[in-house]
């Protein structure tokens, strides 16, 4: 099993939708979790932390599962804005400070 | 949150040359990372820089061909040596911040094409 893995997406949805991302981990010891965002050609920029169970901000939610080793990301009232590469970061098995990017999930929101 | 510099932001070289590229942080950190991007991929892990010792590399990445220096807390470089058309990606330095809110900032990335 990969050490993350993610949906690649696209998904394609319209302004307003709400939209849930998966991600899965293998290292059952991970404490931390994270959510970047990357738009086009730019570096990834951190979107949430995920520490205990869940997180929220605004229109984003995030949510750890620890017994099924998944997070997920949703995002509602999607605006046009929203739309770029979302990417799952876990710790690496020998160092939590080293941390693994899955490959992302794209998301595209439409007028 | 931290400020971080990174340059150049994109070269274009001959194959068998090499480039060093250079990562300013605004503030001392004591953990700071090197991440190459292929194109359409996700981040891989190159090697962690330490602080007046020599770097931890990753599987796959060998201290020949990515020299790194971590002269002090605040700077580090990363050479690409002996370039070849497979070295073309985006490289990516970034600097682990403890504490509240803790997170990893990165820096914006340097844009490698090897002809």
């Amino acid at each position: 099993r990969k050490e993350v893995e993610q949906d690649p997406g696209p998904f394609n949805v319209p302004e307003g939708a709400t939209v849930a991302f998966n991600c899965t981990y293998s290292n059952s010891a991970s404490q931390s979790f994270f959510w970047y965002r990357q738009d086009c050609r730019k570096e990834p920029k951190l979107l949430m932390s995920v520490y205990s169970s869940g997180n929220e901000d605004g229109r984003f939610t995030a949510q750890l599962n620890r017994a099924s080793q998944y997070i997920s990301l949703l995002i509602r009232d999607s605006k046009l804005s929203d739309s770029a590469t979302y990417l799952c970061v876990v710790p690496g098995m020998d160092s939590s400070y080293k941390l693994i990017f899955g490959s992302g999930t794209r998301l595209l929101v439409r007028p | 949150s931290a400020v971080i510099s990174q340059k150049p932001s994109r070269d274009i070289c001959q194959r068998g040359t090499s480039l060093t590229i250079q990562c300013q942080v605004d503030s001392q950190v004591t953990m700071m990372f090197w991440y190459r991007q292929q194109p359409g991929q996700s981040l891989t892990l190159i090697a962690t820089a330490n602080q007046g010792s020599e770097a931890t590399y990753e599987s796959g990445f060998v201290i020949d061909k990515f020299p790194i220096s971590r002269p002090n807390l605040t700077f580090s470089t990363l050479t690409v040596s002996n370039m070849s058309p497979e070295d073309s990606s985006i490289y990516l330095c970034s600097a682990y911040l403890f504490g509240e809110g803790e997170k990893l900032f990165f820096g914006s990335g340097t844009q490698l094409s090897v002809l």
